[in-house]
């Protein structure tokens, strides 16, 4: 399967540990984009990555969050101090290239909950 | 800020029937996409269109983008269970040609 793929699926942790997602692009794929999905809210936008470069992180919070890809291994998203606020799903998508027409394709997300 | 709205929020239909759904918004994108989540997985991307007034078919689905590239709809003839899932489209913002804006999403069931 050449798909993205996001590990682990599910996380949980307590309040003010650390939380590591993992995300491994599309074969191919040198963009990484991050997503985060709260319960009734619609996907919103974190961070775009290329190998290591951030392009753009307007969508992170300010604090306690931070995203990594580096040249070798997949990209990282690391949250520090978790607070039950972080609960949420956690999307990674890939792509070719960056911006149109390159389509985005999405891993199948890590359910972090935060106790 | 871009916002795309979705609607109907929730639909409910059985089998055979024929449903459009709506995705609207005040702001241009440069394209949009529409994708079906399932519960527990990611979204898996069904289609971009990219032009005014596109139209693009894929099976039984039906996919337009409005001529001023801020709305498209999503018509599915002859609706099967196996449809069933999280209908989401997402805009492709014109300054930054890589940002994705969701909708929050219609949710279709297919009765048997």
């Amino acid at each position: 399967n050449a798909g993205v793929m996001q590990n682990p699926r599910h996380l949980v942790r307590r309040r003010g540990q650390e939380a590591r997602l993992r995300c491994s692009p599309m074969k191919g794929h040198s963009h990484v984009y991050w997503y985060r999905q709260l319960p009734e809210e619609g996907l919103k936008f974190m961070v775009y990555l290329q190998k290591e470069n951030i392009i753009d992180e307007s969508g992170m919070p300010k604090e306690r969050f931070s995203a990594e890809f580096p040249k070798e291994g997949p990209s990282i998203l690391r949250i520090q101090q978790v607070v039950r606020g972080d609960s949420a799903a956690y999307f990674c998508a890939s792509s070719l290239g960056g911006g149109a027409p390159y389509e985005q394709y999405f891993g199948p997300g890590t359910r972090l909950t935060v106790t | 800020t871009q916002l795309l709205e979705q609607s109907p929020q929730f639909l409910s239909i059985q089998e055979g029937e024929n449903l459009t759904v709506y995705c609207n918004s005040s702001s241009v994108f440069s394209s949009l996409q529409w994708y079906r989540q399932e519960p527990g997985e990611g979204p898996v991307l069904l289609v971009t269109v990219v032009t005014g007034g596109e139209v693009k078919k894929l099976k039984r689905l039906t996919f337009q983008f409005g001529d001023a590239r801020k709305d498209s709809s999503l018509h599915i003839t002859a609706a099967q269970p196996g449809d069933t899932g999280l209908y989401l489209c997402a805009g492709v913002d014109v300054g930054s040609n890589y940002k994705l804006t969701f909708g929050k999403g219609t949710l279709l069931t297919v009765n048997p």
